[in-house]
């Protein structure tokens, strides 16, 4: 069975320092893996995905993932973050019914 | 335009009432999707259908039906409501074979 792990439920970083939220999953095939974006008493926002093309993933808003398939790991960053960028992040992996599977979210905190 | 739309974006209720939250899409998707968000915002799936067809039921109590009169539209029928009903609710749509999934804004239902 698919799953995710998200490592941290809390991540706090400054404006302008890098983003990094953690995530592994766990498929017994090649994985459909994304990164949902959740704003405070907001809907979800696709960020990016991962469906076995590039293993670097560029997203929206500057953030992008690598897919490592040895480390089973899909680890989302940016380089400089923003205020803008404090929010909920889901990783989710898709099963083969292409019923999505959701981490249980990291809150990002960004500090002035 | 708001391309999967829900409403009411709030519901505020007591138990044992009777509740309806309608969905729409105007994506020209063929699946769609209910998905509950708890206290924890832990997201899972509650039902898929794929024209007008249920195809996921994950173990979710009978007083919740979906209906789905045509492939744009997937509304959620609550009876009986009781307090650990209590969550958002998102609506969401996707082409069949795709694992991109695109989400409402989601309905807030409180039950007194």
């Amino acid at each position: 069975a698919q799953s995710v792990t998200q490592l941290d439920s809390h991540v706090s970083v400054s404006e302008g320092t890098p983003v990094l939220l953690r995530c592994n999953y766990s498929s017994s095939y090649s994985p459909s893996l994304f990164w949902y974006v959740q704003h405070p008493n907001k809907g979800l926002q696709l960020l990016l995905k991962y469906t076995s093309a590039a293993t670097l993933v560029k997203g929206i808003n500057g953030f992008e993932a690598e897919f490592k398939k040895s480390e089973t790991s899909f680890h989302l960053t940016k380089p400089s973050a923003h205020m803008s960028d404090a929010a909920e992040y889901f990783c989710v992996v898709s099963d083969s019914s292409y019923k999505l599977i959701f981490g249980s979210g990291t809150r990002l905190l960004v500090r002035p | 335009d708001t391309a999967v739309s829900q409403t009411p974006k709030y519901l505020v209720t007591q138990m044992g009432n009777d509740k309806s939250i309608k969905c729409e899409q105007n994506l020209g998707h063929d699946t769609m999707y209910w998905y509950k968000q708890d206290s924890k915002k832990f997201l899972k799936i509650m039902f898929s259908y794929n024209n007008k067809e249920l195809i996921i039921n994950e173990t979710v109590p009978n007083r919740f039906s979906p209906k789905s009169p045509d492939k744009a539209h997937l509304n959620l029928h609550i009876n009986s409501l009781e307090l650990g009903d209590s969550a958002v609710y998102f609506c969401a749509s996707a082409f069949s074979g795709l694992a991109e999934v695109f989400f409402g804004p989601g309905t807030r239902l409180t039950v007194l």
